[in-house]
């Protein structure tokens, strides 16, 4: 079966300080795309960042990095000078190429300390 | 009106109740998507349309009933459901299989008595 699993289910980080939040994922597939979103307390989801699976280089997008561990099926998210607007629920998200299946994990409750 | 909206924002109803939930998405994508979100579990996929057809339907009650009349609207028909359906439902959308990503309405919070 496919499953997202994120182990942590509530991080606390400093403001500006560095944070990385944790997911793997189990799938027999070779083509697929990875994303993390993040959902505010206001509930909207928003994309933060994805990967497409074929590439070896890592997505960033301004402070938030990935690291993707094709073969540990591993997909972390590293956020750098953390900000009091990046506390959110994100979500690590995962969807095989051709498919409608966005499969998600239960997420991480991320809260900035000021 | 820009992004995914769906409406109400919340609905309280109760077992014998007769209710809708409404999603319209104003750009442009051909696939539109039923989540259930309860806490500290992974978002449920409970169906999808593609061009007003369903191609996803993960063996949810027949409490729940969708419908996409066109590729712009999307509702959600409640009947006779249980307290555990209480939760957030989410409407989404993406352009087909090729888009990237899901763009999500602010859902709507159901609690049923």
């Amino acid at each position: 079966a496919q499953t997202v699993t994120q182990s942590q289910p509530e991080m606390s980080v400093q403001e500006a300080e560095t944070v990385t939040l944790s997911c793997t994922y189990d799938t027999s597939e070779s083509d697929y795309y990875l994303f993390w979103y993040k959902q505010p307390p206001s509930r909207q989801m928003i994309l933060v960042i994805r990967q497409e699976a074929y590439k070896q280089q890592n997505a960033t997008e301004n402070r938030f990095s990935v690291n993707f561990q094709k073969a540990a099926k591993s997909f972390s998210l590293k956020i750098s000078d953390s900000q009091l607007g990046d506390a959110a629920m994100y979500f690590c998200a995962y969807r095989p190429s051709g498919t409608y299946k966005y499969i998600f994990g239960t997420g991480t409750r991320l809260k900035v300390l000021a | 009106e820009t992004g995914v909206t769906q409406t109400p924002r919340h609905l309280v109803m109760g077992m014998t109740n007769k209710k809708s939930l409404k999603c319209e998405q104003h750009l442009g994508h051909n696939a539109m998507y039923w989540y259930k979100q309860s806490a500290k579990k992974p978002l449920e996929l409970m169906f999808v349309y593609s061009l007003e057809e369903r191609v996803e339907n993960n063996s949810v009650p027949s409490r729940f009933s969708p419908e996409c009349p066109n590729s712009s609207h999307l509702f959600l028909h409640l009947h006779t459901l249980q307290p555990e359906d209480s939760a957030l439902y989410l409407c989404a959308s993406s352009q087909g299989t090729v888009g990237w990503e899901l763009f999500f309405g602010e859902g709507s919070r159901l609690t049923v008595l």
